[in-house]
């Protein structure tokens, strides 16, 4: 049981490149969510998903993608990298919106140079 | 809008001693769970212990303990018998139960707990 995966773990980044993190989970959980962590400020929510073709933005979406074409799978899109995206960034998954648990990918780090 | 504050950026306890990280939080729900987590240098999130709002009685996971409070909307943590390895960083978090308007894992900005030997 892999639980929530994430890939890559390290990308280094040049500036107006694009990329995109990888995330999928094996539990078939309708939530999914996107995070990026960043010194001083804790989890930020980017953007979620509470099923199969359903997106919404959540915190700070400036400069991100989401799609969810399945449920297992939610990637997310940096279009043109900046070196404000620079963080670390968590995938998790949940049975639902609002459930008890949720489960976190160990977490992409990014670096925009 | 729901609001998760720690006010401690950092704490230190010395080994087998016990420490209490402080939380505080903002809504107008009634129905909600509060979380924390603890990541290590290793970056994992790693669930620690989970109160819901309904329940009266503090959640106790072995060593640590909350002291939920939920008329002054406080949620601490106490960490007892402070081990090595408890040194992380630990978050806590807010959700709302279902049907509620924050279905949404809402963070605190972290205190980073060191533990001397």
């Amino acid at each position: 049981n892999a639980g929530v995966t994430q890939t890559p773990k390290f990308q280094v980044l040049k500036t107006g490149q694009s990329m995109t993190l990888q995330c999928a989970q094996d539990m078939n959980h309708e939530y999914m969510s996107w995070y990026r962590q960043d010194p001083g400020m804790g989890l930020r929510l980017i953007h979620y998903s509470v099923g199969a073709g359903i997106t919404d933005q959540g915190e700070v979406p400036n400069g991100y993608n989401v799609s969810r074409s399945t449920t297992e799978d939610f990637p997310l899109r940096l279009l043109s990298a900046a070196p404000s995206q620079t963080s670390v960034y968590f995938c998790a998954s949940s049975y639902s919106k609002g459930a008890r648990a949720q489960h976190f990918g160990d977490g992409t780090r990014l670096s925009i140079l | 809008a729901q609001t998760v504050t720690q006010s401690q950026p950092e704490m230190s306890v010395q080994e087998a001693e016990t420490v209490t990280l402080s939380c505080t939080y903002d809504t107008s729900e009634s129905d909600y769970y509060l979380f924390w987590y603890k990541q290590p240098p290793s970056r994992q999130m790693i669930l620690v212990i989970r109160q819901e709002a309904y329940k009266q009685q503090n959640a106790t996971e072995n060593r640590f303990s909350v002291n939920f409070q939920k008329a002054a909307k406080s949620f601490s943590l106490k960490i007892s018998d402070s081990q090595l390895g408890d040194a992380a960083m630990y978050f806590c978090a807010y959700r709302s139960a279902p049907g509620g308007s924050q279905g949404n894992l809402i963070f605190g900005k972290g205190t980073k707990l060191s533990v001397k030997p």
